[in-house]
């Protein structure tokens, strides 16, 4: 049974570049929320996906965009990146109608803006 | 303004005695409470959850208390190991949220010495 898996692992990019990171939710799961976690901190919830429309947003600016597929994977993308984008991109999966059930998270891509 | 707290950054134990790892939150209105487990270079790993109607819930050696009139949740690990020593989140989901996006705390991270 696949769980939740994020690519690139690793992403080095420079101040004003733009970003795309990918995420295949386990097998199963119709929803993708994506988080962002800096160092020292907590996952900050970014946004939801579900139904290939984004229903529900953190505090994150526009620049942080997203996508769904007809598969359920999911993409996340950020522009004109500042340093301080710099942080471990989590993408989590879930069940849209069980409401008491966990997400499932992946291993996540950790990008580093020079 | 930080809805789900955990005030303790670090916590060292003894092999074999009981870890408690605490957290407060804010919002009465959370009904869904989860504990996440990390390891560097991995995505969080769902140990635990507990809805609002019961004040505990018991797997293996992992318990977790909830105290809604204190708004505090506490996970006690019995006994610990060498292994178990990782950063803990404790995370939370609102009855209003239908999708259930999760507000982390801080983590805590446990040392569990042989």
């Amino acid at each position: 049974d696949a769980g939740v898996t994020q690519s690139p692992t690793h992403l080095i990019k420079t101040r004003g570049q733009q970003v795309t990171l990918r995420c295949s939710p386990k097998s199963g799961h119709d929803t993708v929320s994506w988080y962002q976690q800096a160092l020292g901190q907590g996952p900050q919830f970014i946004f939801q996906y579900y139904e290939e429309e984004e229903r529900q947003r953190g505090n994150f600016p526009d620049r942080f965009s997203g996508h769904q597929f007809p598969n359920y994977s999911s993409e996340l993308n950020v522009n004109a990146l500042l340093l301080g984008d710099s942080a471990l991109y989590l993408c989590a999966s879930s069940l849209q109608d069980r409401r008491y059930q966990p997400q499932h998270f992946g291993d996540g891509t950790r990008l580093s803006i020079l | 303004d930080q809805q789900v707290k955990q005030n303790s950054p670090s916590l060292s134990v003894q092999e074999g005695r009981i870890s408690i790892l605490n957290c407060d939150y804010t919002n009465s209105m959370f009904d869904y409470f989860l504990w996440y487990k990390k390891y560097p270079a991995e995505g969080p790993t769902f140990l635990i959850s507990i809805s609002s109607i019961k004040d505990k819930n018991e797997d293996g050696r992992f318990t977790v208390f909830l105290n809604k009139s204190a708004k505090h949740l506490s996970l006690h690990i019995v006994p610990s190991q060498p292994g178990d020593s990782a950063v803990y989140f404790c995370a939370a989901s609102a009855r209003d949220n239908q999708g259930g996006k999760l507000i982390f705390g801080q983590g805590t991270e446990l040392s569990v010495k042989p």
